[in-house]
């Protein structure tokens, strides 16, 4: 079982340009995170998903977008990226329907230099 | 609205020596508290969780934390800390059940610990 798979692992981008980061689980898990975290800040959420086709705005939205096709897919768009979100991108998927048992497994991160 | 603190950004201890790593939430509803940790260029991997009941809980890796509701408090602990410990530890915390975000996490700053052999 690969659990969460977040590609690229690593990437240099310029300023102004266009970058999806992917995210695959194969866990059948409903909802899925995407988070930044940066030195002395921890982990902030970005944008998140409770089910195939809904999409909610977490702690830091602006200049990310997200969307939910399908259960395992929940890409991160950049739609022009600028120096300030240089930072390291996790992603996580959860069981959302079962409260108690609703823990997030995380991905290994995607670390975007923008430059 | 919920916020997370760890006070130490970095605790450097020898291998062997006992361990503790401070968390205080502040949170209006009923918290479910979290440990992760983070190896280096790894992703995050729960060490323990808190939701209700025994308020010492067990984690892997032989690590424990208590919950005080008191203090607002959910400190991490090992009696004897090995040099594969050395790593970023994180706290997190959620609401327990209720509404569209009670799955959303909210994270501490993050405390990296150091082994000294």
């Amino acid at each position: 079982i690969a659990g969460i798979t977040q590609a690229p692992t690593s990437q240099i981008l310029a300023a102004g340009r266009r970058m999806t980061l992917r995210c695959t689980q194969d866990m059948r898990h409903n909802a899925m995170y995407w988070y930044r975290q940066d030195l002395g800040l921890g982990l902030r959420l970005i944008h998140y998903s409770n089910t195939a086709g809904t999409t909610g705005k977490g702690e830091v939205p602006d200049g990310y977008s997200v969307s939910r096709a399908n259960t395992d897919d929940f890409p991160l768009t950049l739609a022009s990226a600028v120096p300030s979100q240089t930072s390291v991108y996790f992603c996580a998927s959860s069981d959302y329907r079962d409260r108690e048992k609703n823990i997030q497994y995380f991905g290994a991160g995607t670390r975007l230099s923008v430059l | 609205a919920q916020s997370v603190t760890q006070p130490d950004i970095h605790i450097t201890v020898s291998e062997g020596a006992s361990l503790e790593l401070r968390c205080n939430y502040s949170y209006g509803a009923t918290p479910y508290l979290f440990w992760y940790v983070q190896s280096p260029g790894q992703g995050l991997q729960l060490l323990l969780k808190y939701f209700s009941g025994d308020t010492l809980v067990q984690g892997i890796k032989g690590f424990e934390a208590e919950f005080k509701r008191s203090q607002s408090s959910f400190n991490l602990r090992k009696p004897s800390v090995h040099w594969s410990d050395a790593a970023e530890y994180f706290c997190a915390v959620r609401r327990a059940a209720g509404g569209t975000s009670y799955g959303k996490l909210t994270f501490g700053q993050g405390t990296i610990l150091t082994v000294h052999p």
